[in-house]
């Protein structure tokens, strides 16, 4: 099974409260990723879990949390949503298979955010 | 700036006929590109992907052609079908961190029966 799983397909939000995004996989993969993807752009990294290690890229860095309480699953956190957070979030998973080889992503659905 | 580049955000092609989908990238450092398809209400999945030591990747109807030294890509898929209709994203990374994926906007095919 290499499904990965994004609850829900859809969020409402309003301006200044939190959110919370879940995904989960079943695949044992030891790297979990969050991508957004806002209309008419590209998919962006926004962080990813090597294990229990958290990586946040530097331009998102203050506005997205993350969470991993465990192997199959990993949360993204708002604090205080914004308008701009309006976007489909696409969680991805893989397994690092070191040296050169490279990692196949294995992407939710993705949940797609909207923010009032 | 866009690191990758995709050079159309919609492809309309016939049945049979071999659609072509362009990608360009700035980052020389850049050395695995896989192609990314993604149906309506699905999350991408890897299609094929080249290595830069590679020119040329096939895999059944689906054909990559690299060019290392003006740093662009094509995605060759012959006798295009209606059901290879998807967005199509190019995308770049380096070893040891190819998880960490810069993408294409992506290239919306139609394959008209």
């Amino acid at each position: 099974d290499t499904t990965v799983k994004q609850n829900p397909r859809y969020k409402l939000a309003r301006v200044g409260k939190p959110v919370n995004l879940i995904c989960s996989q079943t695949m044992n993969h030891d790297t979990m990723y969050w991508y957004q993807k806002k209309p008419n752009q590209a998919p962006k990294l926004l962080l990813f879990y090597y294990d229990k290690i958290l990586n946040r890229e530097a331009d998102t860095f203050e506005k997205f949390q993350s969470s991993r309480p465990n192997n199959s699953f990993c949360s993204l956190y708002i604090g205080s949503a914004g308008l701009e957070y309006s976007a489909m979030y696409l969680c991805a998973s893989s397994r690092r298979l070191g040296g050169s080889s490279a990692e196949t992503l294995y992407f939710g659905s993705g949940t797609r955010l909207t923010v009032l | 700036q866009q690191q990758v580049r995709q050079s159309s955000q919609s492809l309309t092609v016939w049945e049979g006929e071999t659609a072509i989908l362009n990608c360009s990238y700035e980052n020389s450092a850049f050395d695995y590109f896989p192609w990314y398809q993604q149906f309506p209400g699905e999350g991408p999945a890897l299609l094929i992907a080249i290595r830069s030591v590679s020119d040329k990747k096939e895999d059944g109807r689906f054909t990559i052609f690299f060019n290392k030294r003006e740093k662009n890509l094509s995605l060759h898929i012959k006798d295009s079908q209606p059901g290879d209709s998807a967005t199509y994203f190019c995308a770049a990374s380096i070893t040891g961190n190819t998880g960490k994926l810069i993408f294409g906007l992506g290239t919306t095919l139609q394959v008209q029966p």
